[in-house]
C-alpha cells in the first residue's frame, strides 16, 4: 500500500529558508502515469496547491508562488522536497505531500492518496 | 487564475439527511472537477474525480455531477462518519485551486 510520510521542522523562523521531504513507501516514485505534488493549508484557510513534478519532466508551480519555492525529485532515495526561501507568518500551514495520477494526453488529475501533513510555524 | 467558490461554507445535518455541497468556477473547467473530504488531523481523501467518477472504496452515497461552471456533490442518507470539510478542485489548469470548503457538522 502507497503511504507518503512528510519530514521537517515544525518551527521555523521568518527570513529562513524551510525545507520539507516526502518519503514514499510501497511504490517506485520514478515510474509513470504518477506525478508528486505539494499542498498546504493555512491555519483557518483552505488548501493551496504549491507544486507539481510531471513524471514526463517538467516541475509546474503555483505562480502566486514560484519565486519562493523549489521543488525536487531524488529518485535513488524515492523521495521528493520542498524547498521554501525567506519564509514569513504566511508560510506557517499544514503542508501536504501527494501523488498526482495524471491521466496521459489529458487535463484530468487528482491527488490520491495524501500523507497525514506536517505542521510548519514560522516565528521568532 | 481560475477561481472556486464553494457554497455553503458550512451546514449542519442530520443522519439520515441528504446533503448537498455545490461549487462553481469563475470559468469553465469542462468536467476538471474533483472533490476532496478532510477529517480533522487525517490525510485528505479524494473523493470523485472527472467531476463525477467515484473513487474505488467511496461509498456509494457520495456522488458528483456537473460540467462546466457548476458542479455539486451530494451525500445521501448521511451517516456520523461523514463529519468533515469537503474541498472542490479545478484542474483545468495551472495553478490549480481548490474552493474553500465546506464544513460539514452533524
Amino acid at each position: 500500500q502507497l503511504q507518503l510520510l512528510e519530514s521537517g521542522p515544525g518551527l521555523v523562523r521568518p527570513s529562513e529558508t524551510l525545507s520539507l521531504t516526502c518519503t514514499v513507501s510501497g511504490d517506485s516514485i520514478s515510474g509513470g502515469p504518477y506525478s508528486w505534488g505539494w499542498i498546504r493549508r493555512p491555519p483557518g484557510k483552505g488548501l493551496e496547491w504549491i507544486a507539481t513534478f510531471y513524471y514526463t519532466g517538467p516541475t509546474f508551480y503555483n505562480p502566486s508562488l514560484k519565486s519562493q519555492v523549489t521543488m525536487s525529485v531524488d529518485t535513488s532515495r524515492n523521495h521528493f522536497s520542498l524547498k521554501v526561501t525567506s519564509v514569513t507568518a504566511a508560510d506557517t500551514a499544514v503542508y501536504y505531500c501527494a501523488r498526482q495520477f495524471v491521466v496521459p494526453g489529458t487535463a484530468d488529475n487528482w491527488f490520491d492518496p495524501w500523507g497525514q501533513g506536517i505542521m510548519v510555524t514560522v516565528s521568532s | 487564475d481560475i477561481q472556486m467558490t464553494q457554497s455553503p461554507s458550512s451546514l449542519s445535518a442530520s443522519i439520515g439527511d441528504r446533503v448537498t455541497i455545490t461549487c462553481r468556477a469563475s470559468q469553465s473547467i469542462s468536467n476538471y472537477l474533483n472533490w476532496y473530504q478532510h477529517k480533522p488531523g487525517k490525510a485528505p481523501k479524494l473523493l470523485i474525480y472527472a467531476a463525477s467518477t467515484l473513487q474505488s472504496g467511496v461509498p456509494s452515497r457520495f456522488s458528483g455531477s456537473g460540467s462546466g461552471t457548476d458542479f455539486t456533490l451530494t451525500i445521501i442518507n448521511l451517516q456520523p462518519e461523514d463529519l468533515a470539510t469537503y474541498y472542490c478542485q479545478h484542474v483545468h489548469s495551472i495553478p490549480l485551486t481548490f474552493g474553500g470548503g465546506t464544513k460539514v457538522e452533524i
